[in-house]
This record gives C-alpha cells, sequence and structure tokens, in this order.
C-alpha cells in the first residue's frame, strides 16, 4: 500500500498570512512514464472536492495563483501565499502513480486564526 | 454544463442491499471513466470504485472487494454502485467523479453525494 501522511492535520492562519501543506508518500510518485500523479484538492465546507493542482504543480482553470504546488519523489507541499476567508475548508493531496490504487491523504483543516 | 447527480442513498439496515446511482449530462457518457469516492462522517476521502470508459474493466478498493459492484448503463448516461450486505463500515458520503484520464485517475467534476446510512 502507498500511504500519504499530511501535515499538519490542522491548520490555523491569520488573514492574508502564507500558509503551507505537507505531503509525504510511502514510495516514490514518480511514475514509469516519467510523471509525478500528485494532486491537491479542496474541500470547503458541505461542498463536495474540487481538485486545485494536478501533477505536483499544474493549476486547474479557475484556481487563483495564489495557490501553488511544488515537490518531488515522496516529498510534496501546497502553498498558499496568502490565505482568504474563502480557503476554509479541508486539503487532501492524492496519489495516482500506483493505479488501480488510488490514495489521498487524510487531509488538512484550514481555519482561519 | 457536465452534470453530476447522485440518488439512492439513505437508511438501511445492516446485512441489506443498496444501489446507488450518478445520473449524468453534458458529456459524453461513453467517453470517460467513472469513479466512486467516499466519505465516512468526521472523515477523509476514500477511493471505492472506478469502471474503464467503456465498461471493460472494473477496479475497487480492497476494503470493499466482493460486495461492491461498479457499472454504467449507457442508454441512461448513468453509473451505478450496488452494495452488499451493508455493514457500519458502509456509512459514508458517497461521491461519483469523472475521469478525463488516459493514464492514472484524473477527477475533473464530482457530484454533490448521497448519503448511506447503515443503521437497524
Amino acid at each position: 500500500d502507498v500511504v500519504m501522511t499530511q501535515s499538519p492535520l490542522s491548520l490555523p492562519v491569520t488573514l492574508g498570512q502564507p500558509a503551507s501543506i505537507s505531503c509525504r508518500s510511502s514510495q516514490s510518485l514518480v511514475h514509469s512514464d516519467g510523471n509525478t500523479y500528485l494532486d491537491w484538492f479542496q474541500q470547503r465546507p458541505g461542498q463536495s472536492p474540487r481538485r486545485l493542482i494536478y501533477k505536483v504543480s499544474n493549476r486547474d482553470s479557475g484556481v487563483p495563483d495564489r495557490f501553488s504546488g511544488s515537490g518531488s519523489g515522496s516529498d510534496f507541499t501546497l502553498k498558499i501565499s496568502r490565505v482568504e476567508a474563502d480557503d476554509v475548508g479541508i486539503y487532501y493531496c492524492m496519489q495516482g502513480t500506483y493505479w488501480p490504487l488510488v490514495t489521498f491523504g487524510q487531509g488538512t483543516e484550514l481555519e482561519i486564526k | 454544463q457536465v452534470q453530476l447527480v447522485e440518488s439512492g442513498g439513505g437508511v438501511v439496515q445492516p446485512g441489506r442491499s443498496l444501489r446507488l446511482s450518478c445520473a449524468t449530462s453534458g458529456f459524453i457518457f461513453s467517453s470517460y471513466g467513472m469513479h466512486w469516492v467516499r466519505q465516512a462522517p468526521g472523515r477523509g476521502l476514500e477511493w471505492v470504485a472506478a469502471i474503464h470508459y467503456d465498461g471493460s474493466r472494473q477496479y475497487y478498493a480492497e476494503s470493499v472487494k466482493g460486495r461492491y459492484t461498479i457499472s454504467k448503463d449507457y442508454s441512461k448516461s448513468t453509473l451505478y454502485l450496488q452494495i452488499d450486505n451493508l455493514g457500519a463500515e458502509d456509512t459514508a458520503l458517497y461521491y461519483c467523479a469523472r475521469d478525463k484520464g488516459t493514464v492514472t485517475p484524473d477527477f475533473d467534476y464530482w457530484g454533490q453525494g448521497t448519503l448511506v446510512t447503515v443503521s437497524s
């Protein structure tokens, strides 16, 4: 099994300040095709998940450039440059490299301090 | 526009069966793989099952193999998830998601979810 471990699990942030979430996988997420299939999802309260980042660092359409993804191998980070009230929710990383095994991280709850 | 609308959830007794539906519109259903992802109350996301765009292959999480069956009805553009021998561990909000990937899952649209509660 590929285990995805996020930290912190709870992230209180002051409006306008940066935020950073770590995601580590128990195995390298580099696929045999050379890509790294690590995505980030946002789940606002009461809503369905929405993908923000795919393949480590590519922002989905409509995602503000305040969100950025980075990392390689088994160590990844989602950064929000300036947190806004609209960013409250739970953030999940997900690996697809080992398809047909799909694994999500435990989730990181971002709240406004 | 792409729409995914789940239904079929409810309160079900342990040991019974249930079929969840995901009615789709706004895209060519036969061209996309589809998935089910669930979220137990207060818990994170858990991938459950997937079906190839043409229905030729199905994939399941180890935790549900043997009790869950995913299928597609192309005439109705609807995805299904049959759950047999329900237990407390099946209590969750079940989402369907569209997959536009060709190598690995690429979830671009999600439904709003349907809640399954297993209780006597």
